[in-house]
């Protein structure tokens, strides 16, 4: 099976700007969740989707969305980027049948802005 | 709520040396417990997790984790590093099916040759 993919690897966008990151969960998951991972903050939750609703949510501005689509791909969006913003972020796809919430992370994308 | 703490941000053993990496964790309710490795440009990978049963739970790369409910800690531990062990290690928790993973702020392993 492939694992999960997120699109592009890399991106430097200046501030102001905004930006979509893409993520491609493994195949028959259905939920996907965002983490923004920095050396100074750490991993920290943006949100969740399952099935197309967004379960969970991150202490984060609303500049910071996101969405999933009915293949379960799920896209974030950070709009009026801000140096502080530069960051890994980082996807996890899980299935999630029983208790057991086991994720598998993507790559990252790792966005630096100027 | 859930929370988890990472008693050292950065660990140092020679090569063959026993790891220990700690992890404490704070929870309302029986909680799911994670320990996850990143390497270097990577995602994380899970090691392994704790749900219910056995409190010692036995993951990848010959890496092992006990629940001690009294301590509420669940600290990793591998017999003998290897350099390929070098990497960040984050323990997580989640309360129940619905909650978000809260992961810890990390420990970064480096092994001596």
């Amino acid at each position: 099976k492939a694992g999960v993919t997120q699109t592009p690897r890399y991106l430097i966008k200046t501030r102001g700007q905004q930006v979509t990151l893409s993520c491609s969960p493994i195949s028959g998951h259905r939920s996907v969740s965002w983490y923004q991972q920095t050396p100074g903050q750490g991993l920290q939750f943006l949100f969740e989707y399952f099935s197309e609703t967004q379960r969970n949510k991150g202490n984060f501005p609303g500049r910071f969305s996101g969405r999933q689509f009915s293949n379960s791909r799920s896209e974030m969006n950070v709009s009026t980027l801000e140096l502080g913003d530069s960051a890994l972020y980082l996807c996890a796809s899980s299935l999630p049948q029983g208790k057991a919430y086991e994720q598998y992370f993507g790559p990252g994308t790792r966005l630096t802005v100027t | 709520a859930q929370s988890v703490t990472q008693l050292g941000s950065h660990v140092s053993v020679s090569e063959g040396a026993l790891v220990l990496l700690r992890c404490n964790y704070s929870s309302s309710v029986p909680p799911y417990l994670f320990w996850y490795v990143q390497y270097p440009n990577q995602g994380l990978q899970l090691l392994l997790k704790y749900t219910t049963g056995a409190t010692l739970v036995k993951g990848i790369n010959g890496f092992e984790a006990e629940f001690k409910k009294s301590e509420t800690s669940f600290h990793l531990t591998k017999p003998s590093a290897h350099m390929s062990d070098a990497a960040e290690y984050f323990c997580a928790v989640k309360g129940t099916s619905y909650d978000k993973v809260i992961f810890g702020p990390g420990t970064s392993l480096s092994v001596i040759p």
